[in-house]
Protein backbone atom coordinates (compact mmCIF):
# COMPACT_ATOMS: atom_id res chain seq x y z
CA UNK A 1 0.00 0.00 0.00
CA UNK A 2 1.26 3.39 -0.52
CA UNK A 3 1.84 5.52 1.92
CA UNK A 4 3.30 9.11 2.10
CA UNK A 5 3.42 10.80 5.44
CA UNK A 6 4.62 14.53 5.59
CA UNK A 7 5.92 16.44 8.93
CA UNK A 8 7.47 19.29 9.86
CA UNK A 9 4.70 21.57 9.60
CA UNK A 10 3.95 24.55 12.13
CA UNK A 11 4.56 27.72 12.78
CA UNK A 12 6.88 29.95 10.75
CA UNK A 13 7.74 33.48 11.00
CA UNK A 14 7.45 35.98 8.27
CA UNK A 15 11.18 36.09 6.24
CA UNK A 16 11.56 32.77 8.48
CA UNK A 17 12.15 29.42 6.99
CA UNK A 18 10.55 25.48 7.68
CA UNK A 19 11.45 22.43 5.88
CA UNK A 20 8.57 20.16 5.61
CA UNK A 21 9.24 16.39 5.04
CA UNK A 22 7.37 13.10 3.14
CA UNK A 23 8.41 9.66 4.22
CA UNK A 24 7.15 6.99 1.42
CA UNK A 25 6.37 3.41 1.87
CA UNK A 26 5.00 0.99 -0.36
CA UNK A 27 6.00 1.49 -3.37
CA UNK A 28 9.57 1.91 -4.87
CA UNK A 29 9.98 6.07 -4.27
CA UNK A 30 13.46 6.34 -6.24
CA UNK A 31 11.75 5.23 -9.62
CA UNK A 32 9.04 8.37 -8.95
CA UNK A 33 8.28 12.32 -9.67
CA UNK A 34 7.03 13.33 -6.38
CA UNK A 35 4.90 16.57 -6.28
CA UNK A 36 4.18 19.32 -3.54
CA UNK A 37 0.99 20.39 -3.55
CA UNK A 38 -0.57 23.23 -1.20
CA UNK A 39 -4.29 24.05 -0.26
CA UNK A 40 -4.69 27.41 1.56
CA UNK A 41 -7.75 27.20 4.46
CA UNK A 42 -11.10 26.93 2.40
CA UNK A 43 -9.94 27.61 -0.46
CA UNK A 44 -9.00 25.17 -3.70
CA UNK A 45 -5.61 23.18 -4.54
CA UNK A 46 -2.09 25.00 -5.87
CA UNK A 47 0.42 22.98 -7.60
CA UNK A 48 3.75 24.23 -5.82
CA UNK A 49 6.75 22.11 -6.95
CA UNK A 50 8.19 18.59 -8.66
CA UNK A 51 11.29 16.81 -8.43
CA UNK A 52 11.92 13.93 -10.87
CA UNK A 53 12.77 10.26 -9.76
CA UNK A 54 16.70 10.41 -9.35
CA UNK A 55 16.56 14.12 -8.48
CA UNK A 56 18.23 15.99 -10.95
CA UNK A 57 15.34 17.98 -12.40
CA UNK A 58 13.02 20.32 -10.33
CA UNK A 59 10.65 22.69 -11.23
CA UNK A 60 8.29 25.25 -9.17
CA UNK A 61 5.36 27.53 -9.37
CA UNK A 62 5.78 31.03 -9.90
CA UNK A 63 4.80 31.82 -6.29
CA UNK A 64 7.43 29.78 -4.87
CA UNK A 65 10.40 30.23 -7.36
CA UNK A 66 13.42 31.67 -5.38
CA UNK A 67 12.21 31.13 -2.19
CA UNK A 68 11.30 27.21 -1.61
CA UNK A 69 13.40 24.25 -2.67
CA UNK A 70 12.74 20.39 -3.80
CA UNK A 71 15.09 17.96 -3.02
CA UNK A 72 15.00 14.04 -2.19
CA UNK A 73 16.93 11.32 -0.12
CA UNK A 74 16.06 8.11 -1.95
CA UNK A 75 18.44 6.35 -0.02
CA UNK A 76 15.80 7.19 2.74
CA UNK A 77 12.46 7.36 0.94
CA UNK A 78 12.16 11.16 2.00
CA UNK A 79 10.85 13.94 0.03
CA UNK A 80 11.58 17.64 1.16
CA UNK A 81 10.49 20.99 0.41
CA UNK A 82 12.56 23.72 2.18
CA UNK A 83 10.73 26.89 2.44
CA UNK A 84 12.70 29.95 2.92
CA UNK A 85 11.49 33.76 3.26
CA UNK A 86 8.31 32.76 4.00
CA UNK A 87 5.34 34.87 3.28
CA UNK A 88 1.41 35.04 5.04
CA UNK A 89 0.56 33.80 1.70
CA UNK A 90 2.15 30.61 1.86
CA UNK A 91 0.39 29.73 5.55
CA UNK A 92 -1.64 26.43 3.92
CA UNK A 93 -1.93 22.81 4.36
CA UNK A 94 1.50 21.37 2.04
CA UNK A 95 0.52 17.99 0.37
CA UNK A 96 3.35 15.73 -0.70
CA UNK A 97 2.07 13.51 -3.93
CA UNK A 98 3.32 10.65 -5.58
CA UNK A 99 3.25 11.39 -9.48
CA UNK A 100 4.21 9.27 -12.95
CA UNK A 101 6.40 9.57 -15.81
CA UNK A 102 2.86 10.50 -17.27
CA UNK A 103 2.57 13.56 -14.41
CA UNK A 104 -0.57 11.74 -13.36
CA UNK A 105 -0.68 12.77 -9.56
CA UNK A 106 -1.69 9.63 -8.45
CA UNK A 107 -1.33 9.27 -4.36
CA UNK A 108 -1.31 11.85 -1.96
CA UNK A 109 -0.65 12.21 1.75
CA UNK A 110 -2.91 13.71 3.95
CA UNK A 111 -0.84 17.51 4.39
CA UNK A 112 1.08 19.21 7.07
CA UNK A 113 -0.14 22.84 7.94
CA UNK A 114 1.94 25.38 7.43
CA UNK A 115 1.52 28.71 9.24
CA UNK A 116 3.33 31.90 8.66
CA UNK A 117 2.45 34.72 11.28
CA UNK A 118 4.62 36.86 13.53
CA UNK B 1 0.56 29.18 -17.91
CA UNK B 2 -2.22 27.20 -18.86
CA UNK B 3 -5.11 28.69 -16.69
CA UNK B 4 -8.14 26.21 -16.14
CA UNK B 5 -11.28 27.42 -15.80
CA UNK B 6 -13.78 25.26 -14.10
CA UNK B 7 -18.08 25.61 -13.63
CA UNK B 8 -19.94 25.51 -12.02
CA UNK B 9 -18.53 26.79 -8.31
CA UNK B 10 -21.05 24.86 -6.59
CA UNK B 11 -23.87 22.69 -7.47
CA UNK B 12 -27.17 21.37 -6.16
CA UNK B 13 -28.60 18.16 -7.19
CA UNK B 14 -30.51 15.27 -5.81
CA UNK B 15 -30.06 11.72 -5.08
CA UNK B 16 -30.09 10.31 -8.24
CA UNK B 17 -29.64 13.24 -10.61
CA UNK B 18 -27.19 13.15 -13.39
CA UNK B 19 -24.36 15.95 -12.66
CA UNK B 20 -21.98 17.76 -14.88
CA UNK B 21 -18.86 19.76 -14.49
CA UNK B 22 -16.87 21.61 -17.29
CA UNK B 23 -13.61 22.38 -17.46
CA UNK B 24 -11.74 24.76 -20.06
CA UNK B 25 -8.02 24.91 -21.00
CA UNK B 26 -6.76 28.57 -21.56
CA UNK B 27 -4.85 26.08 -24.70
CA UNK B 28 -4.89 23.02 -25.95
CA UNK B 29 -3.53 20.01 -23.49
CA UNK B 30 -4.40 17.22 -25.83
CA UNK B 31 -5.93 14.63 -23.26
CA UNK B 32 -3.54 15.61 -20.22
CA UNK B 33 -6.56 16.19 -17.44
CA UNK B 34 -7.33 14.65 -14.45
CA UNK B 35 -10.30 14.76 -12.13
CA UNK B 36 -10.32 14.59 -8.06
CA UNK B 37 -12.61 14.30 -5.40
CA UNK B 38 -11.68 15.85 -1.95
CA UNK B 39 -14.25 15.43 0.98
CA UNK B 40 -13.69 17.72 3.89
CA UNK B 41 -10.52 16.69 5.90
CA UNK B 42 -9.26 14.66 3.50
CA UNK B 43 -6.78 14.68 0.78
CA UNK B 44 -7.78 14.45 -3.46
CA UNK B 45 -8.71 11.13 -4.73
CA UNK B 46 -7.86 10.94 -8.14
CA UNK B 47 -10.65 9.87 -9.98
CA UNK B 48 -10.35 10.21 -13.95
CA UNK B 49 -7.15 10.52 -16.13
CA UNK B 50 -5.68 11.12 -19.29
CA UNK B 51 -9.59 13.00 -19.65
CA UNK B 52 -11.46 9.45 -19.57
CA UNK B 53 -9.62 6.49 -18.12
CA UNK B 54 -11.24 5.46 -14.85
CA UNK B 55 -8.75 5.21 -11.87
CA UNK B 56 -8.54 1.41 -10.72
CA UNK B 57 -11.33 1.16 -7.65
CA UNK B 58 -13.66 4.20 -9.25
CA UNK B 59 -17.13 3.24 -9.00
CA UNK B 60 -18.60 3.21 -12.80
CA UNK B 61 -21.06 6.28 -12.48
CA UNK B 62 -18.24 8.76 -12.59
CA UNK B 63 -16.88 9.67 -16.40
CA UNK B 64 -15.14 11.90 -18.12
CA UNK B 65 -14.69 13.28 -21.72
CA UNK B 66 -12.76 15.62 -23.66
CA UNK B 67 -10.18 16.87 -25.85
CA UNK B 68 -8.00 19.99 -26.46
CA UNK B 69 -9.54 22.51 -24.17
CA UNK B 70 -12.73 21.57 -23.46
CA UNK B 71 -13.77 18.75 -20.49
CA UNK B 72 -16.49 17.24 -18.67
CA UNK B 73 -16.88 15.10 -15.98
CA UNK B 74 -20.26 13.08 -15.18
CA UNK B 75 -21.89 11.74 -12.37
CA UNK B 76 -24.79 9.40 -13.87
CA UNK B 77 -26.50 9.16 -10.85
CA UNK B 78 -25.56 10.58 -7.55
CA UNK B 79 -25.36 9.03 -4.54
CA UNK B 80 -25.13 10.75 -0.86
CA UNK B 81 -21.42 9.44 -0.60
CA UNK B 82 -20.63 11.69 -3.72
CA UNK B 83 -20.63 14.74 -1.90
CA UNK B 84 -17.28 16.46 -2.05
CA UNK B 85 -15.76 18.98 -3.88
CA UNK B 86 -14.38 18.24 -7.36
CA UNK B 87 -11.33 19.27 -9.52
CA UNK B 88 -9.84 19.11 -12.84
CA UNK B 89 -6.05 19.04 -13.26
CA UNK B 90 -4.08 19.65 -16.27
CA UNK B 91 -0.72 18.23 -16.42
CA UNK B 92 0.72 18.98 -20.33
CA UNK B 93 2.58 21.90 -19.14
CA UNK B 94 3.54 21.92 -15.34
CA UNK B 95 0.62 21.56 -13.22
CA UNK B 96 -3.04 23.58 -12.96
CA UNK B 97 -6.00 23.01 -11.10
CA UNK B 98 -9.19 24.12 -11.53
CA UNK B 99 -10.97 26.81 -9.05
CA UNK B 100 -13.07 23.72 -8.34
CA UNK B 101 -17.00 22.53 -7.82
CA UNK B 102 -18.61 21.98 -4.66
CA UNK B 103 -21.10 19.45 -4.91
CA UNK B 104 -24.11 19.47 -2.17
CA UNK B 105 -27.50 17.64 -1.85
CA UNK B 106 -30.52 18.96 -2.53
Amino acid sequence: EVQLVESGGGLGQPGGSLRLSCSASGFSFSNYWMHWVRQHPGKGLEWVSRINADGSHTDYADSVKGRFTIYRDNAKNTLYLQLNSLRAEDTALYYCARGDTSMIIQYWGQGTPVTVSS
Amino acid sequence: DIQMTQSPSSLSASVGDRVTITCQASQDIATYLSWYQQKPGKAPNLLIYDASFLETGVPSRFSGTGSGTYFTFTISSLQPEDIATYYCHQYETLHTFGQGTKLEIK
